[in-house]
């Protein structure tokens, strides 16, 4: 079974307008979740996580997540993306036993 | 602090050949993961080492192995190559293990299997 989905495999949006990246995972028990961003030809760097307390995470870049434990979602914001936002974004979750699952990835396009 | 390392960057091999590859995590950093990346797979998990000895293992089968040294450089080797092990394969280096501290991603190996 899938453990994390990105629904949006690409994402075009016009600089300065806002993105959400939508990711949802499949689990019965507690996870820790993660967002990270891979540029071109780069490895990849976290953005943010959430392993408890607030369900609002704020990352790096000005990114932010929500958790919602109900409908099995972490998706990904920005209020005003750049062109340097301009990469693939992967969500994770870590499962007991330490085994991360990634999703395909959302490739978001920033269009000047 | 330098980041983590990774070499080689590009590797070429022939099928039934194997391959090392190497990481260097950053300097105090004991857990080293190692990912694959594909167009086709995505990112998958191969294994976590802390401490010289193997945490977790992803679902790969045995020709992936790996090792970790005492000073935490971590080595992957995989053994009879297929034409599918083309890939990017990905070191990430932590404190101590991934599932509370945050891993740092070196800029990964591409082989490419012919």
């Amino acid at each position: 079974a899938q453990s994390v989905t990105q629904l949006d495999s690409q994402v075009p949006v016009f600089e300065e307008a806002p993105v959400e990246l939508r990711c949802n995972y499949s689990s019965s028990v507690s996870v820790y979740l993660f967002w990270y961003v891979q540029y071109p030809n780069q490895g990849l760097q976290l953005l943010l996580k959430y392993l408890s307390g607030s369900t609002l995470v704020k990352g790096i870049n000005g990114f932010e997540a929500e958790f919602n434990k109900s409908q099995t979602s972490f998706h990904l914001r920005k209020p005003s993306v750049h062109i340097s936002d301009t990469a693939e974004y992967f969500c994770a979750v870590l499962k007991a036993g330490n085994q991360f699952y990634f999703g395909t990835g959302t490739s978001l396009t920033v269009i000047p | 602090k330098a980041g983590v390392t990774q070499t080689p960057r590009y590797l070429i091999k022939t099928r039934g050949q194997q391959v090392t590859l190497s990481c260097s995590p950053i300097s105090g950093h004991r857990s080293v993961s190692w990912y694959q990346q594909t167009p086709g797979q995505g990112l998958q998990f191969l294994f976590e080492y802390f401490s010289e000895t193997q945490r977790n293992k992803g679902n790969f089968p045995g020709r992936f192995s790996g090792r970790q040294f005492s000073n935490s450089r971590s080595e992957m080797n995989v053994s009879t190559l297929e034409l599918g092990d083309s890939a990017l394969y990905l070191c990430a280096s932590s404190l101590a293990l991934a599932v509370q501290e945050t891993q740092y991603f070196g800029p990964g190996t591409r082989l490419l299997v012919l």
